[in-house]
């Protein structure tokens, strides 16, 4: 089993839509946990941190849910701007300074 | 005003060349990383240094050297080029903090290694 494992997609969706992504994690003493966006031919940059008790950024929610291992994004009202890939980033508590990536996840908005 | 600078941002080069990738950051981190992206878009860390000390030296080829002359810069040295180096090479950085921001990540805007 991957360390993170993400759904590739593409998801396909019409301005407007609510859309979610979940993201699995094999090691059950990961501790922190991210989504980072990255657009096409650009660097990965931070969405949002996803915190214990789930957090929302204006339309975006992030959830936790340790017992199943998954970190999930959801976004409401997707603006053709959302298009993007969405990578999920676990640390797993190995000690030091690594994170590991997932594969990423596309999404595409259209008119 | 860039956080985290790459140089260069594009690198065309014959197989057996060797070269170096060069990366500033100027937000004051004392984390740098190296990751190799290729063209299944896979996000995998290579090398990661704290206050110039090797930290992370994951599964790579001895072709590769990282130096940190000091904790502002990470450079990487490739040797004897493959055609399996083509990628995208991206530098981050991360701030020494307890708690969840230290593990939060600025990213190069990346290096794209072609070999030929």
């Amino acid at each position: 089993r991957k360390e993170v494992e993400q759904d590739p997609g593409p998801f396909n969706v019409p301005e407007g839509a609510t859309v979610a992504f979940n993201c699995t994690y094999s090691n059950s003493a990961s501790q922190s946990f991210f989504w980072y966006r990255q657009d096409c031919r650009k660097e990965p940059k931070l969405l949002m941190s996803v915190y214990s008790s789930g957090n929302e950024d204006g339309r975006f929610t992030a959830q936790l849910n340790r017992a199943s291992q998954y970190i999930s994004l959801l976004i409401r009202d997707s603006k053709l701007s959302d298009s993007a890939t969405y990578l999920c980033v676990v640390e797993p508590n190995t000690g030091g300074f690594k994170t590991i990536f997932g594969a990423g996840t596309r999404l595409f908005v259209k008119a | 005003d860039t956080a985290v600078s790459q140089t260069p941002k594009y690198l065309v080069t014959q197989m057996g060349n060797d070269k170096s990738i060069k990366c500033e950051q100027n937000l004051g981190h004392d984390t740098m990383y190296w990751y190799k992206q290729d063209s299944k878009k896979f996000l995998k860390i290579m090398f990661s240094y704290n206050n110039k000390e090797l930290i992370i030296n994951e599964t790579v080829p001895n072709r590769f050297s990282p130096k940190s002359p000091d904790k502002a810069h990470l450079n990487l040295h490739i040797n004897s080029l493959e055609l399996g180096d083509s990628a995208v090479y991206f530098c981050a950085s991360s701030p020494t903090t307890t708690g969840l921001a230290k593990n939060i990540q600025y990213f190069g805007a990346g290096t794209r290694l072609s070999v030929l």
